[in-house]
C-alpha cells in the first residue's frame, strides 16, 4: 500500500497569513494527488485535483503543486472560513486510494 | 444540484449487522463509480469500498473484506453497504462519495455521512 504523510499535523495561523501544508507519498505517484478540506461535523470537500488543478468554485487563494512523492497545498491569504482540517489523497493505486493523516489549521 | 444522502446508521451490538444506503440525485448515477469512506471519531479518513458504474467490479479494504458487501441499484439511483459481523473498530461516520475518473481519480461530492456505532 502507498502510505501518505502530512506535515505539520497541526498549525496555528492568523487571518491573512500564508499557509503551506506538505504531503509526502511512500513511492512516486506522479500527479495522482488530491486535496480535501473538512470542517467539523461536515463532509470533506474537494479543493485540488491532479496535484495542481483547482476545483470549480474553490477560491483562487488555494493552490497545489508537486509531483512524484512531494506535494504542497498553499493558502495564500488565510481567511476565517479556511480554519479546518486538510487531507491529501493519492489515487495512483485506484481504487485502493489512501489518505494522509490530516493537517488541522486553527486560529492563532 | 448533485447530491448524495446517506441513511441507515445507528447503534448496533458487536457481531450485528447494518445496511447503509446512499441516495443519489442531480446526475446520471449509472455513469459513475461510487465509494464508501469512513471516519472513526476524531480520526482520519479511510477508504472502505469501491464499485464500478455497472456494479461488475468491486474492491474492499482489507479491514472489511469478507464482512462488508457493496452494491448498487442504478434504476433506483442508490448505493448500499451491507455490514455484517460488526466490530467496535467499525464505529465511524460512513460517507458515500462519487468517483470522478479522468486520468487522475478523485471523490466529488461526498454525502453528509451516517454514524455507525458498534457497542454493547
Amino acid at each position: 500500500d502507498i502510505q501518505m504523510t502530512q506535515s505539520p499535523s497541526s498549525l496555528s495561523a492568523s487571518v491573512g497569513d500564508r499557509v503551506t501544508i506538505t504531503c509526502r507519498a511512500s513511492q512516486s505517484i506522479s500527479s495522482y494527488l488530491n486535496w480535501y478540506q473538512q470542517k467539523p461535523g461536515k463532509a470533506p470537500k474537494l479543493l485540488i485535483y491532479a496535484a495542481s488543478s483547482l476545483q470549480s468554485g474553490v477560491p483562487s487563494r488555494f493552490s497545489g503543486s508537486g509531483s512524484g512523492t512531494d506535494f504542497t497545498l498553499t493558502i495564500s491569504s488565510l481567511q476565517p472560513e479556511d480554519f479546518a482540517t486538510y487531507y491529501c489523497q493519492q489515487s495512483y493505486s485506484t481504487p485502493r486510494i489512501t489518505f494522509g493523516p490530516g493537517t488541522k489549521v486553527d486560529i492563532k | 444540484e448533485v447530491q448524495l444522502v446517506e441513511s441507515g446508521g445507528g447503534l448496533v451490538q458487536p457481531g450485528g449487522s447494518l445496511r447503509l444506503s446512499c441516495a443519489a440525485s442531480g446526475f446520471t448515477f449509472s455513469s459513475y463509480e461510487m465509494n464508501w469512506v469512513r471516519q472513526a471519531p476524531g480520526k482520519g479518513l479511510e477508504w472502505v469500498s469501491y464499485i464500478s458504474s455497472s456494479g461488475s467490479t468491486i474492491y474492499y479494504a482489507d479491514s472489511v473484506k469478507g464482512r462488508f458487501t457493496i452494491s448498487r441499484d442504478n434504476a433506483k439511483n442508490s448505493l448500499y453497504l451491507q455490514m455484517n459481523s460488526l466490530r467496535a473498530e467499525d464505529t465511524a461516520v460512513y460517507y458515500c462519495a462519487r468517483g470522478i475518473a479522468v486520468a487522475v481519480n478523485w471523490f466529488d461530492p461526498w454525502g453528509q455521512g451516517t454514524l455507525v456505532t458498534v457497542s454493547s
